[in-house]
Formats: structure tokens, C-alpha cells, sequence
């Protein structure tokens, strides 16, 4: 089994709506982050949490909300989906401790916002 | 802006060539990463180097680092096919701590032809 899981893998919405994208990982990490990424373009963070209780915006936080349920879930929210946030959304993660810098990807959400 | 920018940003080449693809940042660095993605897919870190260090090896791989000129290049050797992919270079800035905001630059698309 993957070590970091997203679901959905594919998602298409409507403008307005509200969705949430989930991720789960059991690679004992506490660190996790969202990013999105758009076409042809690298990834941009959108939210960091370095354990249950810390949450982090990241670069693009505006539009976007988090939840850590838990040490192994970590879920991103668009509160009223727009089309320019159509785009490729990854989960990481990472142990963060000296040494142990490597994040590991989750397969990405492919979102469509209409 | 982003931290880092990858040079060129697309690249063909034929099978069992060497690759070469180069990275520039800006600020000071605990640590520059590369990383690859398959089209759509999740990324997957392929070496760090440190700070401190001026080039490293992980099989055909061979990553150089000039903290003068806040550069980094990434050296594929003897390419494959399968290598075809986008490279990603991520910055963990310095004075933060370490792990915690990667900053990727926008990669380079690398094409190589059987």
C-alpha cells in the first residue's frame, strides 16, 4: 500500500461549492503540506501543519482551509471553489528531524473547478 | 517569486546521452533537493545536498552546489528512456527550520528519446 494516499484522485466541481481533499500517510510522520500545482509549473504550498496542534499558511492560503485530525490525516478545503483554482493538489510529508529532510508525495487530486 | 528557477526548461536529448539541468536561487540554503515527477504524478525526492557540501553522487546521478553563486546543477548520466520526466529543484531556506517550507523552482521537462 502507498505510503501517503489523496482521495479523491479525480474531482470536477462547480463555482461555489465547497470540497474537501483528503490525505492520509502512514509513515509515522508529523509533518504534512498541501500544495497545488498549475500547468507547466512548479508547486506552490499552500498549508503546513508540523503536528496535530500546529497549523501554517503557506504561500497561496487565501480560498483554502485545513483540518489535522490526526497525526496521519490531514484534509484541505476549498470554501467556495473558484475556476482559477483548478489545478494538480499534492499532500507531503516528512519527518523534518536533521537528516530527515526527504519529503514523500502523495499521486495528487486533479481538480476542475467549472 | 520563486526561490529557485531551473535552466532550461525543456530538454530533449537522445538515449544514452548525458543530461545536465541547472537550478538558481536566491537566499542562503540549509539544503537544496531535486526531485522528479512523472507526467501527473506525485513528485519523488531524488538527493539532497547540504550546504556544506559541494557535490554528491547517487548512482547516475551527480549534483553539484555553488553557494557563491547560489547555483546548483543536476548531472544524469548514460540517460535512459525511462528517464523522461520533469526535474524539480527545492530550496529549504536557511534560519528556517530545516524541512519546514521547500520551496520548488518550476522545473525542467526532460525529453529522451530511444
Amino acid at each position: 500500500d502507498a505510503d501517503v494516499t489523496q482521495t479523491p484522485r479525480n474531482r470536477i466541481t462547480k463555482t461555489g461549492k465547497r470540497i474537501m481533499l483528503e490525505c492520509s500517510q502512514t509513515k509515522g510522520h508529523d509533518r504534512m503540506y498541501w500544495y497545488r500545482q498549475d500547468p507547466g509549473l512548479g508547486l506552490q504550498l499552500i498549508y503546513y501543519s508540523f503536528d496535530v496542534k500546529d497549523i501554517n499558511k503557506g504561500e497561496i492560503s487565501d480560498g483554502y482551509s485545513v483540518s489535522r485530525q490526526a497525526q496521519a490525516k490531514f484534509s484541505l478545503s476549498l470554501e467556495s471553489a473558484i475556476p482559477n483554482q483548478t489545478a494538480l493538489y499534492f499532500c507531503a510529508t516528512s519527518d523534518g528531524g536533521l537528516g530527515q529532510e526527504t519529503q514523500y508525495f502523495g499521486p495528487g487530486t486533479r481538480l476542475l473547478v467549472l | 517569486s520563486q526561490q529557485g528557477e531551473e535552466d532550461p526548461q525543456a530538454l530533449s536529448i537522445q538515449e544514452g546521452e548525458n543530461a545536465t539541468m541547472n537550478c538558481s536561487y536566491k537566499t542562503s540554503i540549509n539544503n537544496l533537493q531535486w526531485y522528479r515527477q512523472n507526467s501527473g504524478r506525485g513528485l519523488v525526492h531524488l538527493i539532497l545536498i547540504r550546504s556544506n557540501e559541494r557535490e554528491k553522487h547517487s548512482g547516475r546521478l551527480r549534483v553539484t552546489l555553488d553557494t557563491s553563486k547560489k547555483s546548483s546543477s543536476l548531472l544524469i548520466t548514460a540517460s535512459r528512456a525511462a528517464d523522461t520526466a520533469s526535474y524539480f529543484c527545492a530550496t529549504d531556506r536557511w534560519g528556517e527550520t530545516s524541512g519546514s517550507r521547500l520551496t520548488f523552482g518550476e522545473g525542467t521537462q526532460l525529453t529522451v528519446n530511444p
